[in-house]
């Protein structure tokens, strides 16, 4: 069965510290990977996609990895600010990119 | 930027009433899905439409519906809605397959609660 688990499910960091959100997934035949933020009452926004023979992408302080061997990704937030409590979601593309597994999501907090 | 709106952000009904979401993209995107979200489960997908008219279920369709009379319109019913049913309910639209990107856009989401 096709499932993308993450963790942890909650964080809570003080702002200016680094922070890493894994995510594993079994889903085949893998396609692509997206980190997803979705703040408190909107709909999630992309911010990092990761093709099979891509390692690491960066976005702003936003830098996201991917182990294919493994079917691992991380995202790891450099000196986080308070703008960067959300929840985060590894969403998982299968079949040429046409079917997408979501994981639950890491809530993190960021506090001043 | 593409735009997804949803008619409601908060929306509170009782057991049995029919039930309308409506969402609306003006991106002229082909594909439009409709996902709920619950703590701890992640998005499952409801239904998904990839042209006007069509529709296709997702993974927890029974207790819904959907209608797709516009390309830029997709709506959710929930015929008669139950406490179950409570829970934030997420628009998306992406372009066609092939296009190069499989972005989902997502609109604000509605939270439906259901006494």
């Amino acid at each position: 069965k096709n499932q993308v688990e993450q963790s942890p499910q909650s964080l809570i960091i003080l702002e200016g510290k680094n922070c890493t959100l894994q995510c594993n997934y079994t889903v085949s035949p893998f396609s692509n990977l997206r980190w997803y933020k979705q703040d408190t009452g909107r709909g999630p926004v992309s911010l990092t996609i990761m093709t099979f023979s891509e390692n690491t992408k960066s976005n702003g302080r936003y830098t996201a990895t991917l182990d294919a061997d493994t079917k691992q990704s991380s995202l790891h937030i450099t000196a986080s600010q308070l703008s960067d409590s959300a929840s985060y979601i590894c969403v998982v593309s299968d079949n040429y990119g046409q079917n997408f597994v979501f994981g639950p999501g890491t809530r993190l907090s960021v506090l001043p | 930027d593409v735009k997804v709106t949803q008619s409601s952000r908060y929306l509170v009904k009782r057991t049995g009433e029919k039930v309308f979401l409506e969402c609306v993209q003006d991106m002229d995107h082909e594909n439009m899905f409709w996902y709920r979200q619950d703590p701890g489960l992640g998005l499952r997908l409801i239904y998904f439409s990839y042209d006007v008219k069509m529709k296709e279920k997702g993974d927890i369709p029974e207790g819904y519906s959907v209608s797709r009379e516009k390309k830029e319109r997709f709506s959710l019913i929930l015929e008669s809605a139950s406490t179950n049913q409570t829970s934030m309910y997420l628009c998306a639209s992406r372009p066609p397959p092939g296009g190069g990107s499989n972005e989902q856009f997502f609109g604000p989401g509605t939270r439906l609660t259901v006494l």
